[in-house]
């Protein structure tokens, strides 16, 4: 079963700083199924990047993501105050598939 | 551009099956995987299952003993039935759409917007 692990558990920076979002997996996955979900307060989720590095449709150029075998990345250039909300990686590779990250949280101080 | 419409019942006692149904208006039924997917409150994302539209489905093995993820073409439409639930099974329940990579789901590009359901006696 591949579990994926998500850290840290929450990240407090300061607008125009960087942020760096880990996904780690249990095993060794395919990176054109590893994707970076962002959630705000009573909305569904939505994309920001697919096959680990591809940017979703409209998703600003300061959202990035990065890796391979059972590392995975997510960052975030120069954090704006709208990028305040929790970040799920999900995988398709292994089994069960569709399987989330526990999640991180980033706040802006 | 494609919606998904949710409906079902948000109030159930313990023991009661859980049954939504998710609409699929203004795109393509066929191509692509079809899912549930819950958020209990204050908590993060859980997979249930997903479907495509031959029928073909994957479940969460935590689940999977209770779940059944049906789909009916000729409406556009698919179901969610959830046995003997708990207050565990207290969540927002989202149905969703997989775009596919080599036949299979590889992100979610459309979301409902979620149906509460509740789970209390």
């Amino acid at each position: 079963e591949v579990v994926l692990t998500q850290s840290p558990g929450t990240l407090s920076l300061s607008l125009g700083e960087r942020a760096t979002l880990s996904c780690r997996a249990s095993q060794r996955i395919s990176s054109s199924y590893l994707v970076w979900y962002q959630q705000k307060p009573g909305q569904a989720p939505r994309v920001l990047i697919y096959g680990s590095s591809s940017r979703a449709t409209g998703i600003p150029d300061r959202f990035s993501g990065s890796g391979s075998g059972t590392d995975f990345t997510l960052t975030i250039s120069r954090l704006e105050p709208e990028d305040s909300a929790v970040y799920y990686c999900q995988q398709y590779a292994g089994v069960p598939r569709g399987t989330f990250g526990q999640g991180t949280k980033v706040e802006i101080k | 551009q494609v919606q998904l419409q949710q409906w079902g019942a948000g109030l159930l006692k313990p023991s009661e099956t859980l049954s939504l149904t998710c609409g699929v208006f203004g795109g393509s039924f066929s191509g692509y995987y079809w899912s549930w997917i819950r958020q209990p409150p204050g908590k993060g994302l859980e997979w249930i299952g997903e479907i495509n539209h031959s029928g073909s489905a994957n479940y969460n093995p935590s689940l999977k003993s209770r779940v059944t993820i049906s789909v009916d073409t000729s409406k556009n439409q698919i179901s969610l039935k959830l046995t003997s639930v708990t207050a565990a099974d207290t969540a927002v329940y989202y149905c969703a759409r997989a775009a596919l990579l080599y036949q299979i789901p590889y992100f979610i590009d459309v979301w409902g917007k979620g149906t509460t359901v509740t789970v209390s006696s």
